[in-house]
């Protein structure tokens, strides 16, 4: 009964390093996202996919790219990664329908020195 | 521009109700969630409201008020394990979520 899996779970970077953070899910849902949570924040949509093969950007993109090839993976990267990009980010799925609720990982805490 | 708000931090007595409000200014809107986020934790699904009125689930309620802009979730009988972060967040026009900062909730003895 996993549900959504992140990995790594914690990791620290170096200014300009660049990492690829990984989503998967075994619910056959469609939907996919990335945010990251930022303390005193609401949690800000980076970027999403609707299905196998397609993404779209969300509130915060810059920075980031993501690649849906296979349906239960959405995966993160960063290209040079900077201090700015310190974040908790989580990874959640979705049926397919927006007013369905979305499914969490538990998230990636990521450090940028 | 988009904006939902809650209050940053709350204060509760084991074994009392509490009731979080949410107000919310969107572009459209097609339903309002609210999660609970335990420390370190993921969000969890509370419930959801697209049409006005109160739903009611266990110890958790949540009302919707769309002409008023407003959502409250009310949580009676108080455990321990309800101390925790409970977000608010709004599906505007284009079924994008909106996200609220998020209401610390600390419950005391």
């Amino acid at each position: 009964n996993a549900g959504v899996t992140q990995t790594p779970k914690f990791r620290v970077l170096k200014t300009g390093q660049s990492m690829t953070l990984l989503c998967a899910q075994d619910m056959n849902h469609e939907y996919m996202y990335w945010y990251r949570q930022d303390p005193g924040m609401g949690l800000r949509l980076i970027h999403y996919s609707v299905g196998e093969g397609t993404t779209a950007k969300g509130e915060v993109p810059d920075g980031y790219n993501v690649s849906r090839l296979k349906k239960q993976n959405f995966l993160l990267g960063l290209e040079s990664a900077a201090p700015s990009q310190t974040s908790v980010y989580f990874c959640a799925s979705e049926e397919g329908a927006a007013t369905q609720p979305q499914h969490f990982g538990d998230g990636t805490r990521l450090s940028i020195l | 521009g988009q904006n939902i708000d809650q209050p940053t931090e709350m204060t509760a007595t084991e074994g009392a109700i509490v009731q979080i409000n949410c107000t919310y200014q969107t572009s459209g809107f097609n339903g309002l969630f609210w999660y609970q986020q335990h420390a370190g934790e993921a969000p969890t699904f509370l419930s959801y409201n697209v049409l006005d009125g109160l739903e009611e689930k266990g110890r958790f309620s949540s009302f919707l008020s769309r002409s008023k802009g407003y959502s409250y979730l009310l949580l009676k009988e108080l455990q321990m394990k309800d101390s925790a972060s409970y977000l608010c967040a709004v599906l505007d026009s284009n079924y994008q979520l909106i996200w609220g900062a998020g209401t610390k909730l600390i419950i005391k003895p």
